[in-house]
C-alpha cells in the first residue's frame, strides 16, 4: 500500500515569497490534515479537511496561508507572503479508522 | 479541546537500559491514544495505539504502553533500549473518528553505548 505522498522535500525561499506543497493521501482515505512542526516542537494542526470540506482551520493564519482540496483527494497548502518564522516541517496525513498516517513532510527554509 | 503533555525534555538511557517515557492527557470523554517516533529529518511512525480494551497495550519494536485512567497518563516503556531507539518520541490524542489529533512537545532519547 502506497503511503502518503509529499512534495517538495525540501524548499528554501527568501521572506515574502511564496510556496506551495503538494500531498497526496493514501487512497480511500476521508480525512486529509496538514501540520506545522517547528523544530523542536510537536505537530501543531494546521487544517483537517474531511473529503473536499474543511472541518476545522482555527489555527491556519489566513492571512498568509490558504489549502484546498479540491476534489477530495490530493491537497495543496500555499504560503504567501512567507515570513522567516514560518520555518518548520509541514507534515502531510491521512486517517482512516481512527489511525492517522504521516507523510515524510516538507521542510521549509526562509531565509 | 485536548491536550498532552510530556514532561521530559529530554532523556538519556545507557544502551540496555529500561526506559519509559511519560505522557499525560487531558480529554473530556474516552481518548484515543498514541505514541509516534520521529528519527531526524523522517517522518512519524506510529509506534502504538489505544482505543479501548485492554489497557496495556503492545507496539512494534518491543515497546508497551499503559493507559491508566485514573492518573490520565499514557506512559511509553520498552525494557532494554537499542542504540537504534535514539529518536524524537511523540504522545498523542485523538478522539472519535474524523477528529483531529493533537500532538505533545515530544521527548528527545539519547542513548550511550
Amino acid at each position: 500500500e502506497a503511503g502518503v505522498a509529499q512534495s517538495p522535500r525540501y524548499k528554501i525561499i527568501e521572506k515574502r515569497q511564496s510556496v506551495a506543497f503538494w500531498c497526496n493521501p493514501i487512497s480511500g482515505h476521508a480525512t486529509l490534515y496538514w501540520y506545522q512542526q517547528i523544530l523542536g516542537q510537536g505537530p501543531k494542526l494546521l487544517i483537517q479537511f474531511q473529503n473536499n470540506g474543511v472541518v476545522d482551520d482555527s489555527q491556519l493564519p489566513k492571512d498568509r496561508f490558504s489549502a484546498e482540496r479540491l476534489k477530495g483527494v490530493d491537497s495543496t497548502l500555499k504560503i504567501q507572503p512567507a515570513k522567516l518564522e514560518d520555518s518548520a516541517v509541514y507534515l502531510c496525513a491521512s486517517s482512516w479508522g481512527g489511525l492517522a498516517f504521516f507523510g515524510q513532510g516538507t521542510r521549509l527554509t526562509v531565509v | 479541546a485536548q491536550s498532552v503533555t510530556q514532561p521530559d525534555i529530554h532523556i538519556t538511557v545507557s544502551e540496555g537500559a529500561s526506559l519509559e517515557l511519560r505522557c499525560n492527557y487531558s480529554y473530556g470523554a474516552t481518548p484515543y491514544l498514541f505514541w509516534y517516533v520521529q528519527s531526524p529529518g523522517q517522518g512519524l511512525q506510529l509506534l502504538l495505539k489505544y482505543f479501548s480494551g485492554d489497557t496495556l497495550v503492545q507496539g512494534i519494536k518491543g515497546f508497551e504502553a499503559e493507559f491508566k485512567r485514573s492518573q490520565s497518563s499514557f506512559n511509553l516503556r520498552k525494557p532494554s533500549v537499542h542504540w537504534s531507539d535514539a529518536a524524537e518520541y511523540f504522545c498523542a490524542v485523538g478522539a472519535n473518528y474524523g477528529q483531529n489529533f493533537v500532538f505533545g512537545p515530544g521527548t528527545r532519547l539519547s542513548v550511550l553505548p
